[in-house]
């Protein structure tokens, strides 16, 4: 069975700095896809981003990107010049062969301060 | 494209009620996840349904939950006799097709019982 541990259930940063969130999994596959979901007060829970096992390039959207580090099962979320409106929980959640069941860690609450 | 909509936002239950929650997919996709989030938690998978077909119920409760999604109409996912336990935020996702890359989620149902 796949775990997803997030180790930091809360953490801060100033706006405008750089943040990073830190997520590690467990899996014997060997094709996945891990991702990055934002869950705002009002609850919706939004992707931020995602990266294919078989890619070794991380993937980046705007501001967000990612430490993919398959030997070690890493798979770390970096924020940069953060802003009050990133204030939300982060999951990280982890999707093997089957290809449709998403497995998801307990999350890591993130206040961006003004 | 209305996303994925999930009524009601708020259902609140006394014990031994039945709770109805409603998923009405994107339009074009065909696919639907139910996830379960309880307090301080990540989204765990509960069932993965296409149209008149239960695909992977395996992260339903045995007895009191059941899911369907009709040819025509919404998903339901219908939970008989609640107890307090059963308090959580109750998610849907839809896809194209069985590939949760392309899924995207509802704003969820909080389901209190009293």
């Amino acid at each position: 069975a796949q775990t997803v541990t997030q180790s930091q259930p809360e953490m801060s940063v100033q706006e405008a700095e750089t943040v990073t969130l830190s997520c590690t999994y467990d899996t014997s596959e060997n094709n996945y896809y891990l991702f990055w979901y934002k869950q705002p007060p009002s609850r919706q829970m939004i992707l931020v981003i995602r990266q294919e096992a078989y890619k070794q390039q991380n993937a980046t959207e705007n501001r967000f990107s990612v430490n993919f580090q398959k030997a070690a099962k890493s798979f770390s979320l970096k924020i940069s010049d953060s802003q009050l409106g990133d204030t939300a929980m982060y999951f990280c959640a982890f999707s093997g062969g089957s290809n449709y069941k998403l497995t998801f860690g307990k999350g890591t609450l993130l206040t961006v301060n003004p | 494209n209305a996303g994925v909509m999930q009524n009601p936002r708020h259902l609140v239950r006394r014990r031994g009620q039945e709770a109805r929650l409603r998923c009405s997919p994107m339009k074009g996709h065909s696919h639907v996840y139910w996830y379960r989030q309880l307090p301080e938690e990540g989204l765990k998978f509960m069932v993965y349904l296409q149209k008149e077909n239960i695909i992977d119920e395996s992260g339903m409760p045995k007895e009191r939950f059941s899911a369907e999604f009709p040819k025509e109409g919404p998903s339901i996912l219908r939970i008989q006799q609640v107890v307090r336990g059963d308090s959580a935020a109750y998610f849907c996702a839809s896809s194209p097709k069985s590939k949760e890359t392309e899924a995207f989620f509802g704003q969820g149902t909080r389901l209190t019982v009293v």
